[in-house]
């Protein structure tokens, strides 16, 4: 069981070029969501999603896109890359939003670095 | 709104020594209550849960009681390991009667550091 995966784990980028995070689950998880770390600040919400065809914001989401055309995947994209955007980055994701109390399954990370 | 709030650390301790890593929270309704660790390297994975008052979640040694007189879920184990050493983050996700999303919200993480 794959459980929930992230590729690439590394990545450096120019600033101004784009890109694209994955992130695939197998678990038939309704919920999925980006989160980025940050040294003192723990880890913030970028978007969500509760479903295929639905995407909402989370706390930080200017600067990256995203959408949910299949249960499995949930792709963050960076439209134009800044170093501020330089963070590791976690895919979560959970059973359906009802069960408030399911815990979140999460990727092992992608390391992203914007010079 | 919600938050959580625990110490960024780190802590350090020698092996065997008690743990405590205070967690405390405010929450618009009524929050189920969760320890995460993050191995080095890795993401986050539970480590424990709490889904309502006076509940106790354990798990690998580790133990925490949702208290909701103090609004506090405190992390404790009784004698920790080097293995223990990690980013322990406490979190919550609160019910919503009408339904619809409920965000989870973490804490900045506390670092555990246990030396031989």
């Amino acid at each position: 069981n794959a459980g929930v995966t992230q590729t690439p784990k590394f990545q450096v980028l120019k600033t101004g070029q784009s890109m694209t995070l994955q992130c695939a689950q197998d678990m038939n998880h309704e919920y999925m969501s980006w989160y980025r770390q940050d040294p003192g600040m723990g880890l913030r919400l970028i978007h969500y999603s509760v479903g295929a065809g639905i995407t909402d914001q989370g706390e930080v989401p200017n600067g990256y896109n995203v959408s949910r055309s299949t249960t499995e995947d949930f792709p963050l994209r960076l439209l134009s890359a800044a170093p501020s955007q330089t963070s590791v980055y976690f895919c979560a994701s959970s059973t359906d939003i009802s069960a408030y109390n399911s815990p979140l399954h999460f990727g092992n990370g992608t390391r992203l670095t914007v010079t | 709104g919600d938050s959580v709030t625990q110490m960024e650390g780190p802590v350090t301790l020698s092996e065997e020594a008690f743990l405590t890593i205070n967690c405390t929270y405010t929450a618009t309704g009524y929050p189920s209550l969760f320890w995460y660790v993050q191995y080095p390297g890795e993401g986050l994975q539970l480590l424990l849960k709490a889904t309502k008052a006076d509940d106790k979640g354990s798990n690998k040694g580790f133990e925490a009681t949702y208290r909701k007189e103090t609004t506090s879920f405190h992390l404790e184990k009784g004698s920790v390991q080097v293995s223990d050493s990690a980013v322990y983050f406490c979190a919550l996700r609160v019910f919503s009667n009408s339904g619809g999303y409920q965000k989870v919200t973490f804490g900045i993480g506390t670092k555990l550091q246990v030396i031989p």
